[in-house]
């Protein structure tokens, strides 16, 4: 079955960069999506088509692609950015859907 | 503005069937997209189960595709799961969710889901 994988945390200092990476076989031909999730709550979508970013998420989010590794980046990140980040894309078929392992973002 | 909402049993006992409702409100499910749900366990990561048309044309995960099934019903403006023969594996907290897909040239090559409910725990328990 494909997959998605994530580096499980990423720890980051209060304003600096933080870059989390998605690998999967078909992304250099599938788009990718990232969401937020704080505890307790449901996931928010953050960047959608690998780099495009919905209307009231802060610029400091921003996507990018190259072959099979999308990554999302927080620059200037600030304390509430700290969640679970997953990504999510599809398969080579286009309609069976998988998420990311996760990715725990701590600020320091 | 679109907003989701499900409902259904938080206990279900083991290898019975695990149903749930999703409520949509502000946008009616005739009018177009795919509506999806997806589950997470505690303390784990998001799973996609499966997502329908309003034409009840359906797509499921192929490691639950024997034992789920979505419908729909327009008149109600509401989707529904139903994941038959459970065990405490499917204790999850279940989300519903819009399912936004990218279509070329008429055929589904991708999406993405939003906005989502607010979710409900499901625990399967004897």
């Amino acid at each position: 079955s494909y997959e998605l994988t994530q580096p499980p945390s990423v720890s980051v200092s209060l304003g600096q960069m933080a870059r989390i990476t998605c690998s999967g076989e078909a992304l250099p031909k599938k788009y990718a999506y990232w969401y937020q999730q704080k505890p307790g709550q449901f996931p928010v979508l953050v960047i959608y088509k690998d780099s495009e970013r919905p209307s009231g998420i802060p610029e400091r989010f921003s996507g990018s692609s190259s072959g099979t590794i999308v990554t999302l980046t927080i620059s200037g990140v600030q304390a509430e950015d700290e969640a679970d980040y997953y990504c999510l894309s599809a398969d080579s078929s286009g309609t069976s859907y998988v998420f990311g392992t996760g990715t725990k973002v701590t600020v320091l | 503005q679109v907003q989701l909402q499900e409902s259904g049993p938080g206990l279900v006992k083991p290898s019975e069937t695990l149903s749930l409702t999703c409520a949509v409100s502000g946008y009616s499910i005739s009018s177009g997209y795919y509506w999806g749900w997806i589950r997470q366990p505690p303390g784990k990561g998001l799973e996609w189960i499966g997502s329908i048309y309003h034409s009840g044309s359906t797509y499921y995960n192929p490691s639950l595709k024997s034992r789920v099934t979505i419908s729909v019903d327009t008149s109600k403006n509401q989707f529904s799961l139903k994941l038959s023969s459970v065990t405490a594996a499917d204790t999850a907290v279940y989300y519903c969710a819009r399912h936004v897909p990218e279509m070329v040239a008429a055929t589904i090559e991708g999406g993405w889901f939003d906005p989502w409910g607010q979710g409900t725990l499901v625990t399967v328990s004897s």
